[in-house]
């Protein structure tokens, strides 16, 4: 089946612009991640839903970042203003989430450049 | 006192040796392991899952768990320069049938020097 689809894969914007960053979980999944990461470093989680919901939202850097899911399906990443020290590598992943054993599935990121 | 440890590395050892990928966590209940694969400008993939103690065999690849310790491992026999990768250990809580956060290491660099 279709894993977790990512779009764009790359983004190029100048500072100051904002930017929609768009995740499509596995069909099914219930949980669904955002994480970011830069270059040669681990991954820095963002935001985790749960369903509709965002249970846990500690790791958006600023209130320029925003996240939102829809239908407990799609979700979309927005940043404001960028800056660039937001140019990374955007991943999203998603879990079945119905025991302990929900493995997360990841898409294959957005490379985003601030310039 | 980060929730899940591993040492950065990078590790580096020969073709055809053992590699051993260590990780400790915090969380006494946790209930569900799993170790990532991720290559440079790629994103991670599963290689490995465990969740009880002892060790799951898959290939090449070992997994060791010691909850009592808190301690996750993974061994990868007859290393190949093709294992050369940042190797991410993620661990999940307790499934209470609502909210579970996974929790990622920072990750180990695995170097195989032909």
């Amino acid at each position: 089946g279709a894993g977790v689809s990512q779009s764009p894969s790359n983004k190029v914007t100048e500072k100051g612009k904002d930017v929609e960053l768009r995740c499509d979980p596995i069909s099914g999944h219930t949980a669904l991640y955002w994480y970011r990461q830069s270059l040669g470093q681990g991954l820095e989680f963002l935001i985790y839903f749960q369903g509709n919901s965002a249970p846990d939202k500690s790791g958006l850097p600023s209130d320029r970042f925003s996240a939102e899911r829809t239908g407990g399906s799609v979700s979309t990443l927005t940043i404001q203003r960028t800056q660039q020290e937001d140019s990374a590598v955007y991943l999203c992943a998603s879990s079945l989430a119905r025991t302990s054993d929900s493995p997360l599935h990841f898409g294959n990121g957005t490379r985003l450049t601030v310039t | 006192q980060k929730e899940v440890e591993q040492n950065s590395g990078p590790l580096s050892v020969p073709e055809g040796a053992i590699a051993s990928l260590n990780c400790t966590y915090s969380d006494r209940g946790s209930q569900s392991f799993f170790w990532y694969r991720q290559y440079s400008g790629k994103s991670p993939e599963l290689i490995m899952s465990i969740y009880s103690n002892g060790d799951k065999e898959d290939g090449r690849f070992t997994a060791q768990l010691n909850k009592a310790s808190q301690y996750v491992s993974l061994l990868i026999r007859d290393s190949q320069p093709s294992d050369s990768a940042t190797y991410l250990c993620a661990v999940n809580p307790l499934w209470s049938g609502g909210y579970q956060k996974v929790t990622f290491g920072t990750g180990t660099k695995l170097q195989v020097i032909p």
